[in-house]
């Protein structure tokens, strides 16, 4: 079945540098991409979305990346600030079943 | 005001006893599922439901049983609770299909004394 694994478990940046966060998967009919925030002590919120077709997202200062090739998917931070501060993590929709397969999150952490 | 209510937040519970962690959605979704966390396991996938029906079980002990007494509710009854057992457990919904969005309830936080 599909396997999701996502690097790196904890990140550290100063505050204006840029994060990534990557995950890869395995099964080629993946099918949905997400990924998710945590902020410390609250639940997960959908962060985006990102469709098989699509390989670039972008929202407010974060771009997710979409390498079908590879099997990867990225989320960059640009200019990082402390309310980035959470963990992240990415989930993958498969298309046989529906059934969403998590990677093990990364802690990021934004240093002044 | 939230859309996934999980009862109660917090929760401290004796070794050997039983709880019932209660979640109700109000989203109209026809898939609810239940998730832990803990420091061992950042995010685990417990069960999920739909339709009121068992979808997939990813919980080796059957101390854990999801209970389903109406199509926006599922309750997790956990026996013979264990300190190991300590986590926040997430309750979680979405509308079945492969590009819809999942929503987290705030999670219930169970220590085991």
């Amino acid at each position: 079945g599909e396997q999701v694994e996502q690097r790196p478990p904890h990140l550290s940046v100063r505050e204006g540098d840029s994060a990534v966060i990557t995950c890869t998967y395995t099964d080629p009919n993946s099918y949905y991409f997400f990924w998710y925030k945590q902020e410390p002590g609250a639940s997960l919120q959908l962060l985006m979305k990102v469709f098989s077709s699509t390989e670039i997202n972008e929202g407010q200062g974060f771009t997710v990346l979409l390498n079908k090739k590879d099997k990867r998917l990225s989320l960059n931070l640009t200019a990082a600030h402390p309310g980035d501060s959470a963990a992240y993590f990415c989930a993958v929709s498969v298309r046989s079943n529906y059934q969403l397969i998590w990677g093990s999150g990364t802690k990021l952490i934004i240093k002044p | 005001d939230p859309k996934i209510i999980q009862k109660p937040k917090y929760l401290v519970a004796v070794t050997g006893s039983e709880k019932i962690l209660i979640c109700e959605q109000y989203l109209g979704h026809n898939a609810m599922y239940w998730y832990r966390q803990s420091a061992k396991k950042p995010l685990e996938f417990m069960f999920s439901y739909s339709y009121q029906k068992l979808m997939d079980n990813q919980t080796a002990s059957s101390r854990f049983q999801p209970q389903s007494s109406k199509k926006n509710h599922l309750d997790l009854q956990i026996t013979a609770l264990k300190p190991d057992d300590s986590a926040t457990y997430f309750c979680a919904s979405s509308q079945e299909g492969a590009n819809t969005e999942v929503f987290f309830g705030k999670g219930t936080r169970l220590t085991v004394v």
